[in-house]
């Protein structure tokens, strides 16, 4: 069990261009989230898949993000047209079918200047 | 639907002292809880859950919770502070349902002084 892996651990992007995050589950898991955590906030929920299926998405995932799990094994999470309030750390976590078990990875940082 | 506020958004106590962190959640269903620490520009770490059974849960740390279902609550607490515990704590709550996403409060600061 090497973790949740998210890759990269910060991305600085000019505004407007487009940035994609990938996310390395446990790999038992079949479940994944991806989370976007603000300065002083707690994690907010974006997007949930179990296999490949995206089963749930937050009304905070606008029109300009998209994300995939084509195998059900590793994500990605691309934003297009990046603002400045898409700065932000953006957290994925997996889990099993036990219910209760979620682990987290480190994040990647995206700052948009 | 469910939701989580955390009381205070900075807590500062004094190394060795008792450490009290307070999460209320709202659930119509029976809910699973969490606590998670986050060290700087780092991920969250699971403090500890509850599921089901005792309400007294014990984590990692020498922190622990109790789960009150008639006060909606789940605070977090510790007996004698470390200065290795200042960080930011989040309190989570999930329905009794295996793979739905967690809810997580806006987070408590931790303050350690010597």
């Amino acid at each position: 069990d090497t973790g949740v892996s998210q890759d990269p651990r910060h991305k600085i992007t000019k505004r407007g261009q487009n940035v994609t995050f990938r996310c390395d589950p446990i790999s038992e898991h079949n479940r994944l989230y991806w989370y976007r955590q603000t300065l002083g906030q707690g994690p907010e929920f974006l997007t949930y898949f179990q296999n490949e299926a995206q089963l749930e998405k937050s009304r905070l995932l606008s029109d300009r993000f998209s994300a995939e799990r084509p195998k059900g094994s590793f994500s990605t999470l691309e934003i297009q047209r990046t603002e400045q309030g898409d700065s932000a750390m953006y957290l994925c976590a997996s889990s099993s079918s036990s219910p209760g078990y979620y682990t987290f990875g480190s994040g990647t940082r995206l700052t948009v200047v | 639907a469910q939701s989580v506020t955390q009381l205070g958004s900075h807590v500062s106590v004094s190394e060795g002292a008792l450490v009290l962190l307070r999460c209320n959640y709202s659930s119509s269903v029976p809910p699973y809880l969490f606590w998670y620490v986050q060290y700087p520009n780092q991920g969250l770490q699971l403090l500890l859950k509850y599921t089901t059974g005792a309400t007294l849960v014990k984590g990692i740390n020498g922190f622990e919770a109790e789960f009150k279902k008639s006060e909606t609550s789940f605070h977090l607490t510790k007996p004698s502070a470390h200065m290795s515990d200042a960080a930011e704590y989040f309190c989570a709550v999930s329905p009794y349902q295996a793979g739905t996403a967690l809810i997580f409060g806006k987070g408590t600061t931790l303050s350690v002084s010597s």
